[in-house]
C-alpha cells in the first residue's frame, strides 16, 4: 500500500509570489491535516480536512489556504508568501477523522525557502 | 487550551542503553490519547506508541515504552537497549477523545545516539 505522497519535496519561491503544494493521501484515509514545521515554534497545525470539508483551522493568517477533493487528495495553498513562510510543511492521513486514536500517517514533507 | 511541554530539547545516550523522554500536557479533559512520533533525518514522521487515558496499563511496542501518570498529566517514553537508528526527533502529542479536534504536539526532543 502506498504511502501519504507530498509533492514537491522542495520548492524555492520569491516574497510575494504565491505557491501549492499537494498531498494524496493513503487509499481508505480520508481525513487529511496540514503542518508546519520550523526549528522554532515546532509542528503547527494549520487544518484538516474529512470528505472535503475543512473540520479544524490553525491559527494561520487567511493567506494560508487548502482544499480536499473528492479523491481525499488535499492541496495546500500561501498566497503572498514572506520569508517567514519558510518551513517543512507536512501532510498526514488517517483513516477516520473522528477516531481520536486512529494514527496519523505522514508525508515526506515539502521544505518551502522563500526568498 | 490543551498544551503538551516536552522540556528536554536534545539528549544523548550510549548505544545499547536505556534512555526515557519527558512530556507534560495541560488539559482539563478526561478522555484523551496521547502519542509519540519519531522524525528521523528522512524526515517522515512515524507513529512509536499511543496512549488511552481510560487504560491504566502502561503502552509498550517492543524497546519502547511509556510511563503514563494521568494524575501528574505526565507521559514520558522510555527506549531500551538503544540503536544507532532510534536517533532522531521525537515528538509528544495529544488529542482529545471527546471532540472533533486537532491533534497538538509538543516541540520535540532530538535524540543522539552515541557509538
Amino acid at each position: 500500500k502506498a504511502g501519504v505522497t507530498q509533492t514537491p519535496r522542495y520548492l524555492i519561491k520569491t516574497r510575494g509570489q504565491q505557491v501549492t503544494l499537494s498531498c494524496s493521501p493513503i487509499s481508505g484515509h480520508r481525513s487529511v491535516s496540514w503542518y508546519q514545521q520550523t526549528p522554532g515554534q515546532g509542528l503547527q497545525f494549520l487544518f484538516e480536512y474529512f470528505s472535503e470539508t475543512q473540520r479544524n483551522k490553525g491559527n494561520f493568517p487567511g493567506r494560508f489556504s487548502g482544499r480536499q477533493f473528492s479523491n481525499s487528495r488535499s492541496e495546500m495553498n500561501v498566497s503572498t508568501l514572506e520569508l517567514g513562510d519558510s518551513a517543512l510543511y507536512l501532510c498526514a492521513s488517517s483513516r477516520n477523522q473522528r477516531q481520536g486514536n486512529s494514527p496519523l500517517h505522514f508525508g515526506n514533507g515539502t521544505r518551502l525557502t522563500v526568498t | 487550551a490543551q498544551t503538551v511541554t516536552q522540556s528536554q530539547p536534545e539528549m544523548s545516550v550510549q548505544e545499547a542503553e536505556t534512555v526515557t523522554l519527558s512530556c507534560t500536557y495541560d488539559t482539563s479533559e478526561s478522555d484523551y490519547y496521547l502519542f509519540w512520533y519519531k522524525q528521523p533525518p528522512s524526515r517522515q514522521m512515524i507513529l512509536v506508541i499511543r496512549q488511552e487515558a481510560y487504560k491504566q496499563q502502561n503502552a509498550t511496542e517492543n524497546r519502547f515504552s511509556v510511563n503514563f501518570q494521568k494524575a501528574a498529566k505526565s507521559f514520558s517514553l522510555k527506549i531500551s537497549d538503544s540503536q544507532l537508528g532510534d536517533a532522531a526527533m521525537y515528538f509528544c502529542a495529544y488529542r482529545s477523545a471527546n471532540r472533533d479536534d486537532k491533534i497538538i504536539f509538543g516541540k520535540g526532543t532530538r535524540l543522539h545516539i552515541l557509538p
